[in-house]
């Protein structure tokens, strides 16, 4: 597996709570991603950075943000939780575009209540 | 706008058999197409993307622009085949870059 890391793994919040999902790489890939996971829908991006302090928006952004301060981690807030956010949030990372790979982290189960 | 079809949520075939997966995409530029796969409890890895149109685990696909369609194939099913499989249309999203636009996901299952 590429070096992709997400923290944390699993966790469950109240609704209205901010809550912060960090990805980590050490392959120093300039984009990141994130999306969410749901049953129905597919994987839909969130959000993605081409470089640092560089991001912009995916399909499915609102009620979320990012930052980008340093190449090798890309952290997703979401300001005050919605059940509706109950998700699997993917992270994803490439060297460059197009037709390059895209390397998964292995998942972050947010449950929220 | 961009858009990518997966008409099957589910497919079911018995080992040995063939397994095609659709994908339909929608898109006015050059397409470039992946399918990517998340077998139980693992992370999605890419499978095989048109341009290199190579063939991974036995796997194929033909990206038809006439149809706009990139539909994978394996003429030999296995059980271990058994996985999500999501195709992916990569677009071009200003300046130099690009991002991924997924299906929904076909739920394979081979049976013994």
């Amino acid at each position: 597996d590429a070096g992709i890391t997400q923290s944390p793994r699993h966790k469950v919040t109240e609704t209205g709570t901010p809550v912060t999902l960090r990805c980590h790489q050490t392959e120093n890939h300039r984009y990141m991603y994130w999306y969410r996971q749901d049953p129905g829908h597919g994987l839909r991006l969130i959000h993605y950075s081409y470089g640092v302090k560089d991001t912009d928006k995916g399909e499915v952004s609102d009620g979320y943000s990012v930052s980008r301060s340093k190449t090798e981690d890309f952290l997703l807030t979401l300001e005050s939780a919605t059940s509706s956010q109950t998700s699997v949030y993917f992270c994803a990372i490439s060297e460059t575009t197009p037709g390059y790979e895209q390397y998964f982290g292995p998942g972050t189960r947010l449950t929220v209540t | 706008a961009q858009r990518v079809t997966q008409p099957e949520k589910l497919l079911s075939v018995f080992k040995g058999a063939p397994v095609e997966l659709k994908c339909n995409y929608s898109y006015s530029g050059s397409p470039e197409l992946f399918w990517y796969v998340q077998y139980s409890r693992q992370r999605l890895q890419l499978l095989l993307r048109h341009i290199s149109r190579e063939s991974i685990k036995g796997f194929t696909a033909d990206l038809n622009k006439g149809e706009t369609s990139f539909h994978l194939k394996k003429p030999f099913a296995q059980e271990e085949d058994s996985a999500m499989y999501y195709c992916a249309l990569s677009v071009w999203s200003g300046g130099s870059n690009y991002k991924l636009t997924f299906g929904k996901g076909t739920l394979l299952t081979v049976n013994p």
